[in-house]
């Protein structure tokens, strides 16, 4: 099983870059690494994924190691509205061929003006 | 808006009832699966189905069954509840049923609180 460890808090000036880190240590070679977001009691709300190359869409940039063992998420311009819980999470195997995605704690990032 | 669909969004009962927690999942999305979140255990995997067959079970309790139906829906079953089952429970879809560079998307919750 592959399981991840962040940060519990974090906080960030508005308008600055937010690098959020997460060891995955025990990660395997072909397991993705996620990361959601949620913004208090709301649904998790995916932001990024990769599995070795770095990725960028329209909401961040996810850098992974080349050993894989750990990965950092990056807000380049923080808002106020990025104050949320971020989980960086890999999946899980749950018996057979049947995985899960499992959620930590997740870092608290604060977004301060 | 994810386009997961969960209802009710709030709802309170009583120790000892039973409730029905339903979800849509997105169009086309052949996965569902559901979660729990309450104040001190974080966000907990209780079972994923997929195209009507149970493809993962977590941590769910015995009380708690779910299925999902061939138009895709899903709903979750709590039954002789107790306080501790207070919580916000969480849908989501996915296209495949693995997690191998697949997303899931997660619905808005429905808050479930048992007095």
């Amino acid at each position: 099983d592959a399981k991840t460890t962040q940060p519990p808090s974090m906080d960030c000036a508005e308008g600055r870059a937010a690098n959020l880190p997460c060891n995955h240590s025990t990660i395997s070679g072909n397991e993705y690494v996620y990361w959601y977001r949620q913004i208090h009691s709301q649904g998790p709300q995916y932001i990024i994924h990769g599995l070795k190359n770095n990725e960028t869409n329209e909401m961040a940039s996810l850098i992974i190691t080349e050993d894989r063992k750990s990965s950092t998420l990056i807000l380049p311009h923080a808002t106020l509205r990025d104050t949320a819980v971020y989980y960086c999470i890999v999946r899980v195997h749950s018996g057979g061929s049947n995985y899960k995605l499992t959620f930590g704690k997740g870092t608290l990032l604060t977004v301060n003006p | 808006d994810s386009g997961v669909t969960q209802t009710p969004k709030h709802l309170i009962t009583a120790t000892g009832q039973r409730v029905t927690l339903r979800c849509s999942p997105r169009s086309g999305d052949l996965s569902v699966y559901w979660y729990q979140q309450s104040l001190d255990q974080g966000l907990q995997f209780l079972i994923q189905y997929y195209n009507g067959e149970e493809r993962a079970k977590g941590n769910i309790l015995e009380r708690f069954s779910a299925q999902q139906f061939p138009d895709l829906h899903s709903e979750l079953n709590l039954s002789s509840l107790e306080l501790g089952d207070s919580a916000l429970y969480f849908c989501a879809s996915s296209v495949a049923r693995g997690f191998s560079g697949n997303t899931i998307y997660f619905g808005e919750g429905s808050w479930l609180t048992v007095v």
